[in-house]
């Protein structure tokens, strides 16, 4: 099973700032690689899919990158609306999906 | 529009069985696989398994073999989760959700409310 491991498990930032968040996978996922968002109460929210392509209707302060192994998920300012949990999610091997632990995003 | 909703909330003593309802509207059922994923209280997300609404196709995660049952019912737009033997460590939210490619592409882009089942004697 392909273990992702997320940091910080918890970020304090204030709205306007920049987040950086980090999935580090056991092996490597390609690309294949997704971030959710999860308020709660709510079910969580798909934001990226395949390392870099935004979701329908995800706004465009929401970005991804990486490869392999190391992904980043990116938050370039932060609305209040942003602060909650955000998990990475692998489908690198069929039909096999694995998340990882999650980073909570906090206001500061 | 896409909804998925799921049954209510169920208490179970250890032992017992549970099934989650998964009722699907606004799209073609069977052209989407669907998963189900739990988060136990303060935990993170668990991938439990998926099924393809068109062959019934089903995958379990590790975990969950031999104790979970995954179905779907075309004539009623339905899918269902059934988990047997439960234990505390079972109390969790349970959601399906409805795969974003009908190829399978494992990514959630619809997800039902989530169902709470409590284990407790």
């Amino acid at each position: 099973e392909i273990v992702l491991t997320q940091s910080p498990a918890t970020l304090s930032l204030s709205p306007g700032e920049r987040a950086t968040l980090s999935c580090r996978a056991s092996q490597t996922v390609t690309r294949f690689l997704a971030w959710y968002q999860h308020k709660p109460g709510q079910a969580p929210r798909l934001l990226i899919y395949d390392t870099s392509n935004r979701a329908a209707g995800i706004p465009a302060r929401f970005s991804g990158s990486g490869s392999g192994t190391d992904f980043t998920l990116t938050i370039s300012s932060l609305e209040p609306e942003d602060f909650a949990v955000y998990y990475c999610q692998q489908r690198g091997i069929w039909p096999h999906v694995t998340f990882g632990g999650g980073t909570k995003v906090e206001i500061k | 529009q896409v909804q998925l909703v799921q049954s209510g909330a169920e208490v179970k003593k250890p032992g017992a069985s549970v099934k989650v309802s998964c009722e699907a509207s606004g799209y073609t059922f069977n052209r989407y696989g669907f998963a189900w994923v739990r988060q136990a209280p303060g935990q993170g997300l668990e991938w439990m398994g998926w099924i393809s609404a068109y062959s019934g196709y089903t995958n379990y995660a590790q975990k969950f073999q031999g104790r979970v049952t995954m179905t779907t019912d075309t004539s009623t737009s339905t899918a269902y989760m059934e988990l047997r033997s439960l234990t505390s460590d079972d109390t969790a939210l349970y959601y399906c959700a409805r795969d974003s490619d009908p190829q399978w592409s494992g990514y959630l882009i619809y997800w039902g409310q989530g169902t709470l089942v409590t284990v407790s004697s």
